[in-house]
């Protein structure tokens, strides 16, 4: 099946932080999505991104559709401690509704 | 309330029974998914379905079945549980059209551990 490669698979930062992670692919995507989950729960959505280029914040989370299609970014500013979890990405190949999961990024952050 | 519920939370069984687990939606969405989650590998589809009179397998079908019987519940069966199977399962929902009908909402996993 697709892959994504979602990078780093971890981080630890200090409260107050800001935070990159990036999901890559060799396919090109019509649609990226960003999840997070805490532990014991279910992915919540973040942000659904739907044109190349797209820019879209949700508070202090921002992530990008990449302009090839191939990659997405997120962006958290100001890191807190309730951002601690998993965050995933999730991309949808032209046609094929189903979704292609990256393996996540666990965040800590430390107060 | 949650508008995507997943019964049970929590099971342990043996292998080689038979294990229904069930889910229900308040969102009114048409496309329904099963997935699990094992560390390390990420969220993987078992199966889905676009409408009640559509079921399709995912990358990962073998040993589940599923049954949509209604628009609102879908559930997955474990037909002759193995260890393997031991893992985070979760429901999904999704619209069938208009500008979000890529995005699928999650509710909140049940733990299956096979024993």
């Amino acid at each position: 099946g697709q892959q994504l490669n979602q990078s780093p698979q971890s981080m630890f930062i200090q409260e107050g932080e800001d935070v990159s992670m990036n999901c890559t692919s060799s396919s090109i995507f019509n649609t990226w999505l960003w999840y997070k989950q805490d532990p014991g729960e279910g992915p919540v959505l973040l942000i659904a991104l739907y044109k190349a280029g797209e820019l879209t914040s949700n508070g202090r989370l921002t992530a990008q559709f990449g302009i090839t299609r191939k990659d997405s970014f997120l962006n958290i500013s100001a890191s807190i401690p309730s951002d601690v979890g998993i965050y995933f990405c999730a991309g949808l190949l032209g046609s094929n509704y189903k979704l292609t999961f990256g393996k996540g990024t666990l965040l800590t952050v430390n107060p | 309330d949650a508008d995507v519920t997943q019964t049970p939370r929590n099971r342990i069984t043996k292998t080689g029974k038979r294990i229904m687990l069930e889910c229900s939606q308040t969102k009114g969405h048409d496309r329904m998914y099963w997935y699990r989650q094992d560390p390390g590998l990420g969220l993987r589809l078992i199966y889905y379905s676009f409408d009640v009179k559509d079921i399709n397998k995912g990358e990962i079908s073998d040993g589940y079945s599923v049954s949509r019987q209604a628009q609102a519940k879908f559930s997955l069966s474990l037909e002759s549980a193995i260890p393997n199977q031991t893992a985070l399962y979760f429901c999904a929902t999704g619209l069938a059209g208009g500008p979000s009908y890529n995005e699928q909402f999650f509710g909140p996993g049940t733990r299956l551990t096979v024993l």
